[in-house]
């Protein structure tokens, strides 16, 4: 069955430094590999997609993520965070054939100035 | 702009009193769903529908009704709310099935009581 685990609940950071938010999947085939945003108050906003090719993928907001197939793992990256990027972050894995996306927990992200 | 409407954002209501929360979308997107979000558990699905007049069944569908008369309209029905369906809900429209991006809208977060 498919699964999604964000082992990480809440990471907390400063302002400035690098954050890498941590996702596996369980999936038999070929997995399409979502990152959704949901800020305070907010409805989910999608950061970046996997589907195929290269396994760096770039998103919105400069975060990026990368496909490692053999670790089963998509993990989100930003270089430096910004105050405005603290909210909660879902990890998602969907695929052409299947009705819907499986989400994980997500984690939520504080940024200390 | 291409978005998701739901209405209401806020509902407290008492239980037993019927109630429907309204989603609107304005993509002319086929594929269109229900998710509920619960502290510690992510999004899961209550209902999708892949057409009009075609719906099914997600991960967590007791307590709830849909219907899709209309492309655009797939409203969440809740026929007798029960204090465990307090929780923050949010309808999702996509162009096909789990593997294409879906594009959320900013929840609605009911209180039964």
């Amino acid at each position: 069955a498919q699964s999604v685990t964000q082992p990480d609940i809440h990471i907390t950071v400063s302002e400035g430094a690098s954050l890498e938010l941590r996702c596996n999947y369980s999936y038999g085939a070929t997995p399409y590999l979502f990152w959704y945003v949901q800020s305070p108050g907010q409805g989910l906003q999608l950061l970046l997609k996997y589907f195929s090719g290269d396994t760096l993928v770039q998103g919105i907001k400069g975060f990026e993520a990368e496909f490692k197939r053999s670790q089963s793992s998509f993990n989100l990256r930003k270089p430096s965070v910004h105050w405005s990027d603290a909210a909660e972050y879902f990890c998602a894995v969907g695929a052409v054939d299947t009705d819907k996306l499986i989400f994980g927990t997500g984690t939520r992200l504080q940024v200390f100035p | 702009e291409a978005q998701v409407t739901q209405n209401p954002r806020y509902l407290i209501t008492v239980t037993g009193k019927k109630l429907t929360v309204t989603c609107s979308q304005n993509m002319n997107h086929e594929y269109m769903s229900w998710y509920r979000q619960d502290p510690g558990l992510g999004l899961r699905q209550i209902y999708y529908s892949m057409n009009v007049e075609v719906t099914d069944k997600g991960d967590v569908p007791e307590g709830y009704k849909v219907s899709r008369k209309e492309k655009r309209n797939f409203p969440l029905i809740l026929e007798s709310p029960s204090p465990n369906q307090t929780s923050l809900y949010f309808c999702a429209s996509s162009l096909g099935r789990g593997g294409t991006e879906a594009f959320f809208g900013q929840g609605t977060r009911l209180t039964v009581v």
